[in-house]
């Protein structure tokens, strides 16, 4: 079965970097457009970033935009997402998901268990 | 940017009740609509996607409807294993891809 096993997250002071991994197994990964998700404490949930199943393409919410790069290597079955200039309103947990499809028509029907970000002085 | 509106916040109900919770949008979706339910400490589950298609493994007591703003997702007979938060989601419109703000079942 599907099976996605975020890393990477931490805390770390405001100003700072950090990446996060995304292992997938149990599916055809370059098959699928994948995506971050992130949930801040007793918050709802907020998409972050996208990438199309090749790597060619990506998207994100503005709060990220230059700030934070997604990005995969499909022959690791892995996804990427490096945060630079981290912010405190950053603090959340990072959820990998698995787009539905490779058109952008995406609902997330598998999300790995999250890792949590605080970023914080 | 689409807007994703749930009603109510928050539900109390009881065990076998059949709840129907909303989720409207700003600008119509089509039927690009999914339900999720999140448990605490959990990942999101889908429950729902292109507004009424049960995903895999869901139990028949779930189901969704709507189109265009305006959309439900009803459960039949509430299960203990049911009191969780929902969250609505539109995939229609991208970047960004937007969620409601939950709404809560909690045990009345």
């Amino acid at each position: 079965q599907v099976q996605l096993v975020e890393s990477g997250g931490g805390v770390v002071q405001p100003g700072t970097s950090l990446g996060l991994s995304c292992a997938a197994s149990g599916f055809t990964f370059t098959k699928y457009d994948m995506h971050w998700v992130r949930q801040a404490p007793g918050k709802g949930l907020e998409w972050v970033a996208a990438v199309d199943y090749a790597g060619r393409t990506t998207y994100y919410v503005d709060s990220v935009k230059g700030r934070f790069t997604i990005s995969r290597d499909n022959s690791k079955n892995t996804l990427y997402l490096q945060m630079n200039s981290l912010r405190a309103e950053d603090t959340s947990v990072y959820f990998c998901a698995k787009g539905s499809g490779n058109d952008w028509y995406d609902y997330f029907d598998s999300w790995g268990q999250g890792t949590l970000v605080t970023v914080s002085s | 940017e689409i807007v994703m509106t749930q009603s109510p916040a928050t539900l109390s109900v009881s065990s076998g009740e059949r709840v129907t919770l909303s989720c409207r949008a700003s600008q119509s979706v089509s039927s690009n609509l999914a339900w999720y339910q999140q448990k605490p400490g959990q990942a999101p589950r889908l429950l729902i996607y292109d507004a009424s298609t049960r995903a895999t493994g869901i139990p028949a007591r779930f189901s969704g409807s709507g189109s265009g703003t305006e959309f439900t997702l009803t459960i039949s007979s509430l299960q203990s294993e049911d009191f969780a938060i929902y969250y609505c989601q539109q995939y229609n419109n991208w970047p960004p891809y937007t969620f409601g703000q939950g709404t809560k079942l909690e045990i009345k």
